[in-house]
């Protein structure tokens, strides 16, 4: 299963609202995650199964969608959210994640 | 401390051989299914491979780019794992994370939510 994440970069500016779309080149129900990725760091688990947020992530983080269509959002950036962000399916095996999208400050 | 420590990078010619650890403090590996997920240099992330746990026998799975020349083997007394990889190519330079499934008994909690620092491979003659 392929996921395009679009756009592939971003700039933004504190305070913007974010959204992130990765698309899966067939359905995989809300079997999907997101992840934060800071360059030289291991990336951190945002969201998984399409909208369930991991444990001590930030509330402006949220996730929608199912089928083949999903979006991550953050609805007011922050510093420390300037970070390439992914998509991965936990739907069927191989496991697959999208290109990245970086998120970078205007 | 939850934590997964990976070690056993390097530099290896192709064709070579080299084996990663991956140690975990504050939980019991065998409970969990471990992945290994990998990182090219300036590129994306890139799954390599899954060991079950205990209760689902070690069973394995791998992405067909290193079927056959990488094993994930089993869970140890030292709370470690390990990725033995052979037949190393050139497009095996990366940096190796492995990686803590939530539940991967059911696709819905299928996710890393735990990683480690990363080891860096390096592949060349």
């Amino acid at each position: 299963i392929q996921l395009t994440q679009s756009p592939s970069s971003l700039s933004a500016s504190v305070g913007d609202r974010v959204t992130i779309t990765c698309r899966a080149s067939q359905g995989i129900s809300s079997y999907l995650a997101w992840y934060q990725q800071k360059p030289g760091k291991a990336p951190k688990l945002l969201i998984y199964a399409a909208s369930t947020l991991q444990s001590d992530v930030p509330s402006r983080f949220s996730g929608s969608g199912s089928g083949t269509d999903f979006t991550l959002a953050i609805s007011s950036l922050q510093p420390e959210d300037f970070a390439t962000y992914y998509c991965q399916q936990h739907n069927t095996y191989p496991l697959t994640f999208g290109g990245g999208t970086k998120v970078e400050i205007k | 401390e939850v934590q997964l420590v990976e070690s056993g990078g390097g530099f290896v010619q192709p064709g070579g051989s080299l084996r990663l650890s991956c140690a975990a403090s504050g939980f019991t590996l065998s409970d969990y299914y471990m992945d290994w997920v990998r990182q090219a240099p300036g590129k994306g992330l890139e799954w390599v491979g899954r060991i079950r746990n205990k209760a689902r026998g070690y069973t394995t799975e791998y992405a067909a780019s290193v079927r056959g020349r990488f094993i994930v083997s089993g869970i140890d007394s030292k709370n470690s794992l390990y990725l033995q990889m052979n037949s190393l190519e050139t497009e095996d330079t990366a940096v190796y994370y492995c990686a803590r499934v939530i539940d991967g008994t059911t696709w819905v909690d299928d996710a890393f939510d735990i990683w480690g620092q990363g080891t860096m491979v390096t592949v060349s003659s």
